[in-house]
Protein backbone atom coordinates (compact mmCIF):
# COMPACT_ATOMS: atom_id res chain seq x y z
CA UNK A 1 0.00 0.00 0.00
CA UNK A 2 0.99 3.38 -0.65
CA UNK A 3 2.47 5.74 2.07
CA UNK A 4 1.97 9.24 2.93
CA UNK A 5 4.19 10.92 5.27
CA UNK A 6 3.95 14.39 6.93
CA UNK A 7 6.76 14.99 8.88
CA UNK A 8 5.58 18.28 10.59
CA UNK A 9 3.15 17.21 13.47
CA UNK A 10 2.78 21.12 14.10
CA UNK A 11 3.83 24.13 12.86
CA UNK A 12 3.20 28.21 13.63
CA UNK A 13 3.20 31.12 10.94
CA UNK A 14 2.59 34.92 11.72
CA UNK A 15 -0.64 36.54 10.32
CA UNK A 16 0.13 37.57 6.60
CA UNK A 17 3.40 35.71 6.32
CA UNK A 18 3.93 32.46 4.24
CA UNK A 19 4.46 28.75 5.30
CA UNK A 20 5.08 25.88 3.48
CA UNK A 21 3.76 22.25 4.73
CA UNK A 22 5.77 19.17 3.74
CA UNK A 23 4.50 16.22 2.67
CA UNK A 24 6.30 13.08 1.32
CA UNK A 25 4.73 9.73 -0.16
CA UNK A 26 6.07 6.64 -1.57
CA UNK A 27 4.24 4.85 -4.37
CA UNK A 28 5.53 2.61 -7.42
CA UNK A 29 2.78 3.99 -9.78
CA UNK A 30 3.86 6.87 -12.68
CA UNK A 31 0.03 8.39 -12.53
CA UNK A 32 -2.29 9.40 -9.42
CA UNK A 33 -3.66 11.88 -7.79
CA UNK A 34 -2.60 14.18 -4.57
CA UNK A 35 -4.85 16.59 -2.52
CA UNK A 36 -4.29 18.63 0.44
CA UNK A 37 -7.40 18.73 2.92
CA UNK A 38 -7.57 21.17 5.75
CA UNK A 39 -9.77 20.10 9.26
CA UNK A 40 -10.34 23.67 11.26
CA UNK A 41 -11.58 22.88 14.69
CA UNK A 42 -14.96 22.09 13.53
CA UNK A 43 -14.19 18.92 12.40
CA UNK A 44 -15.10 19.54 8.78
CA UNK A 45 -13.10 17.95 6.02
CA UNK A 46 -12.33 20.70 3.55
CA UNK A 47 -10.19 20.17 0.00
CA UNK A 48 -7.75 22.71 -0.02
CA UNK A 49 -6.29 21.78 -3.73
CA UNK A 50 -5.00 18.63 -6.03
CA UNK A 51 -2.88 18.16 -8.07
CA UNK A 52 -2.57 15.49 -11.09
CA UNK A 53 0.66 13.67 -11.17
CA UNK A 54 1.57 13.52 -15.13
CA UNK A 55 0.65 17.56 -15.18
CA UNK A 56 4.21 19.41 -14.47
CA UNK A 57 2.41 22.45 -13.71
CA UNK A 58 1.86 23.38 -9.73
CA UNK A 59 -1.57 23.53 -8.79
CA UNK A 60 -2.87 27.30 -7.43
CA UNK A 61 -5.94 28.12 -5.68
CA UNK A 62 -6.05 31.56 -4.21
CA UNK A 63 -3.12 32.10 -1.41
CA UNK A 64 -2.78 27.73 -1.92
CA UNK A 65 -0.03 26.55 -3.73
CA UNK A 66 1.78 23.19 -4.49
CA UNK A 67 5.28 22.26 -5.34
CA UNK A 68 5.32 19.22 -6.68
CA UNK A 69 8.19 17.05 -7.37
CA UNK A 70 7.10 13.78 -9.18
CA UNK A 71 11.06 12.45 -8.44
CA UNK A 72 11.52 13.31 -4.90
CA UNK A 73 8.14 12.15 -4.71
CA UNK A 74 7.26 15.52 -2.70
CA UNK A 75 4.17 17.50 -2.58
CA UNK A 76 4.35 20.41 -0.54
CA UNK A 77 1.34 23.28 0.23
CA UNK A 78 2.48 26.63 0.23
CA UNK A 79 -0.21 29.08 1.76
CA UNK A 80 0.59 32.90 1.24
CA UNK A 81 -0.61 36.29 3.34
CA UNK A 82 -1.94 33.30 5.87
CA UNK A 83 -4.73 34.35 7.60
CA UNK A 84 -6.44 33.33 11.13
CA UNK A 85 -9.08 31.22 9.56
CA UNK A 86 -6.17 29.30 8.02
CA UNK A 87 -5.64 27.69 11.46
CA UNK A 88 -6.53 24.31 11.29
CA UNK A 89 -5.01 20.63 10.19
CA UNK A 90 -3.66 19.90 7.10
CA UNK A 91 -3.81 16.18 5.84
CA UNK A 92 -1.75 15.29 2.52
CA UNK A 93 -3.36 12.25 0.75
CA UNK A 94 -2.55 9.97 -1.82
CA UNK A 95 -5.22 8.67 -4.91
CA UNK A 96 -4.02 5.66 -7.38
CA UNK A 97 -5.78 5.29 -10.58
CA UNK A 98 -6.42 1.89 -9.75
CA UNK A 99 -7.94 -0.19 -7.43
CA UNK A 100 -11.08 1.44 -6.45
CA UNK A 101 -11.09 5.40 -4.83
CA UNK A 102 -9.23 4.62 -2.08
CA UNK A 103 -6.96 7.40 -0.34
CA UNK A 104 -4.03 6.98 1.71
CA UNK A 105 -3.59 9.84 3.97
CA UNK A 106 -0.67 11.28 5.75
CA UNK A 107 -0.86 12.20 9.57
CA UNK A 108 -1.64 15.78 9.61
CA UNK A 109 0.13 18.72 10.41
CA UNK A 110 -1.24 21.56 12.83
CA UNK A 111 -0.85 25.00 11.61
CA UNK A 112 -1.31 27.88 14.51
CA UNK A 113 -1.69 31.53 13.32
CA UNK A 114 -0.11 33.88 15.31
CA UNK A 115 -1.69 37.53 14.82
CA UNK B 1 -26.54 20.25 -2.74
CA UNK B 2 -27.22 19.31 0.97
CA UNK B 3 -23.28 17.34 1.25
CA UNK B 4 -23.02 13.98 2.93
CA UNK B 5 -24.97 14.02 6.23
CA UNK B 6 -24.00 12.27 9.34
CA UNK B 7 -26.15 11.38 12.39
CA UNK B 8 -25.57 11.75 15.02
CA UNK B 9 -23.32 14.32 15.60
CA UNK B 10 -22.31 13.36 19.12
CA UNK B 11 -22.89 9.96 20.27
CA UNK B 12 -22.42 8.97 24.11
CA UNK B 13 -22.78 5.54 25.51
CA UNK B 14 -21.75 3.12 28.23
CA UNK B 15 -19.49 0.69 27.69
CA UNK B 16 -21.12 -2.81 26.26
CA UNK B 17 -24.27 -0.77 24.34
CA UNK B 18 -24.94 -1.10 20.93
CA UNK B 19 -23.75 2.11 19.12
CA UNK B 20 -25.53 2.58 15.06
CA UNK B 21 -23.66 5.87 13.24
CA UNK B 22 -25.83 6.50 9.78
CA UNK B 23 -24.90 8.26 6.86
CA UNK B 24 -26.64 9.63 3.84
CA UNK B 25 -24.06 10.47 0.80
CA UNK B 26 -24.37 13.21 -1.73
CA UNK B 27 -26.80 11.91 -4.38
CA UNK B 28 -25.47 10.15 -7.26
CA UNK B 29 -21.89 9.07 -5.62
CA UNK B 30 -21.17 5.58 -6.39
CA UNK B 31 -18.57 5.40 -3.20
CA UNK B 32 -19.05 5.43 0.82
CA UNK B 33 -16.25 5.54 2.97
CA UNK B 34 -16.16 5.01 6.34
CA UNK B 35 -13.05 6.39 8.47
CA UNK B 36 -12.17 6.50 12.16
CA UNK B 37 -9.99 9.59 13.10
CA UNK B 38 -8.05 9.14 16.46
CA UNK B 39 -4.69 11.26 18.20
CA UNK B 40 -3.36 8.33 18.00
CA UNK B 41 -4.08 6.34 15.01
CA UNK B 42 -4.95 9.77 12.59
CA UNK B 43 -6.91 9.07 9.93
CA UNK B 44 -8.19 5.66 9.61
CA UNK B 45 -10.28 3.96 6.45
CA UNK B 46 -12.61 1.12 7.98
CA UNK B 47 -14.56 0.23 4.70
CA UNK B 48 -15.73 1.48 1.25
CA UNK B 49 -18.32 0.71 -0.35
CA UNK B 50 -18.86 0.82 -4.62
CA UNK B 51 -22.65 1.29 -6.10
CA UNK B 52 -23.73 -0.57 -2.14
CA UNK B 53 -21.37 -3.41 -2.14
CA UNK B 54 -18.77 -3.60 0.22
CA UNK B 55 -15.41 -3.22 -1.81
CA UNK B 56 -12.64 -3.42 0.94
CA UNK B 57 -13.39 -3.59 4.94
CA UNK B 58 -9.77 -4.77 6.37
CA UNK B 59 -9.87 -1.79 8.15
CA UNK B 60 -12.70 -2.53 9.85
CA UNK B 61 -10.76 -3.32 13.61
CA UNK B 62 -12.56 -6.31 14.67
CA UNK B 63 -15.58 -8.17 14.55
CA UNK B 64 -17.63 -5.59 16.68
CA UNK B 65 -17.77 -3.30 13.96
CA UNK B 66 -19.98 -3.94 11.17
CA UNK B 67 -21.14 -1.38 8.22
CA UNK B 68 -24.28 -1.94 5.54
CA UNK B 69 -25.42 0.02 2.62
CA UNK B 70 -29.12 -1.15 1.95
CA UNK B 71 -29.10 1.73 -0.25
CA UNK B 72 -27.66 3.74 -2.17
CA UNK B 73 -28.69 6.84 -0.01
CA UNK B 74 -27.83 5.32 3.37
CA UNK B 75 -25.48 3.34 4.84
CA UNK B 76 -24.69 2.17 9.06
CA UNK B 77 -21.56 1.66 10.89
CA UNK B 78 -22.51 -0.16 13.89
CA UNK B 79 -20.60 -1.07 16.91
CA UNK B 80 -21.83 -3.90 19.04
CA UNK B 81 -20.79 -4.23 22.34
CA UNK B 82 -19.26 -0.52 22.63
CA UNK B 83 -16.21 -0.28 24.16
CA UNK B 84 -14.02 2.97 25.67
CA UNK B 85 -11.25 2.50 22.86
CA UNK B 86 -13.97 3.25 20.16
CA UNK B 87 -14.06 6.41 21.23
CA UNK B 88 -13.32 8.69 17.94
CA UNK B 89 -14.57 10.38 15.47
CA UNK B 90 -16.18 8.52 12.48
CA UNK B 91 -16.27 10.31 9.28
CA UNK B 92 -18.52 9.07 6.20
CA UNK B 93 -17.47 10.12 2.78
CA UNK B 94 -18.48 10.35 -0.73
CA UNK B 95 -17.38 10.53 -4.19
CA UNK B 96 -18.22 10.21 -8.16
CA UNK B 97 -16.90 7.21 -10.05
CA UNK B 98 -15.61 10.17 -12.73
CA UNK B 99 -12.25 8.73 -12.84
CA UNK B 100 -9.60 9.09 -10.03
CA UNK B 101 -9.47 12.97 -10.93
CA UNK B 102 -12.31 13.00 -8.32
CA UNK B 103 -11.84 14.19 -4.63
CA UNK B 104 -14.12 12.99 -1.24
CA UNK B 105 -16.77 14.51 0.32
CA UNK B 106 -16.33 14.59 3.86
CA UNK B 107 -19.16 14.75 6.45
CA UNK B 108 -19.34 16.54 9.70
CA UNK B 109 -18.62 13.46 11.35
CA UNK B 110 -19.59 11.45 14.82
CA UNK B 111 -18.00 12.01 18.31
CA UNK B 112 -18.45 9.09 19.41
CA UNK B 113 -17.52 8.71 23.41
CA UNK B 114 -17.85 5.52 25.13
CA UNK B 115 -17.55 5.19 28.78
Amino acid sequence: AQTVTQSQPEMSVQEAETVTLSCTYDTSESDYYLFWYKQPPSRQMILVIRQEAYKQQNATENRFSVNFQKAAKSFSLKISDSQLGDAAMYFCAYRSPWGGNQFYFGTGTSLTVIP
Amino acid sequence: DAGVIQSPRHEVTEMGQEVTLRCKPISGHDYLFWYRQTMMRGLELLIYFNNNVPIDDSGMPEDRFSAKMPNASFSTLKIQPSEPRDSAVYFCASSPDRGYTDTQYFGPGTRLTVL
